[in-house]
């Protein structure tokens, strides 16, 4: 898996964009780009993955730079719900989940 | 629709005593995993089950660890006997199979404490 590294903690004002960095500079061409968050008290959950190209669903966008070096993850306009802790994980096909520690965002009323 | 179950929420015993957490996946996701997650720390996966089969048990810590997924559906993580460094949440994801198999949904955890 390619080890990823994101800074430990943001903030974020409410109804801004809030953009998690995640630089995975080792990555293989054939690996991933997953984002899954952890809510207090909550199991973690899945919110989008890719591999090349930019993606976007109904949580989020993922933005992947061209070289696959870093990715970020924008929320388009954060609430206060979407304090939690974000992680980037990068793997290949199915292998297992590896989280590291992640990004702690806090969204600011 | 029902997402992931586990039950107990919140569990105390103390050391040498063996605790039991059980696991209901969502209905038709035939994989199913258990993992561990440390205060401040991120999940650790203890176990991957596709259908009954233990795919993936390399970090579970057999001497006092087992688990058991009859039928291919519920499944049940034990630990016997428990030692104060066990204390951690414990969580159950389930998924389909594939590619997909990244897309995991995860219950709320178990969080036991032993004293």
């Amino acid at each position: 898996d390619a080890k990823t590294t994101q800074p430990p903690s943001m903030d974020c004002a409410e109804g801004r964009a809030a953009n998690l960095p995640c630089n995975h500079s080792t990555i293989s061409g054939n690996e991933y780009v997953y984002w899954y968050r952890q809510i207090h008290s909550q199991g973690p959950q899945y919110i989008i993955h890719g591999l090349k190209n930019n993606e976007t669903n109904e949580m989020a966008s993922l933005i992947i730079t061209e070289d696959r070096k870093s990715s970020t993850l924008i929320l388009p306009h954060a609430t206060l719900r979407d304090t939690a802790v974000y992680y980037c994980i990068g793997l290949f096909g199915n292998e297992k989940l590896t989280f590291g520690t992640g990004t702690r965002l806090t969204i600011i009323p | 629709e029902a997402g992931v179950v586990q039950s107990p929420r919140y569990k105390i015993i103390e050391k040498k005593q063996p605790v039991a957490f059980w696991c209901n996946p969502i209905s038709g996701h035939n994989t199913l995993y258990w993992y561990r997650q440390n205060l401040g720390q991120g999940p650790e996966l203890l176990i991957r089950y596709e259908n009954e089969e233990a795919v993936d048990d390399s970090q579970l810590p057999k001497d006092r660890f087992s688990a058991e997924r009859l039928k291919g559906v519920d499944s049940t993580l034990k630990i016997q006997p428990a030692e104060l460094g066990d204390s951690a949440v414990y969580l159950c994801a389930s998924s389909l199979l594939g590619l997909a198999a990244n897309e995991q949904f995860f219950g709320p955890g178990t969080r036991l404490t032993v004293l």
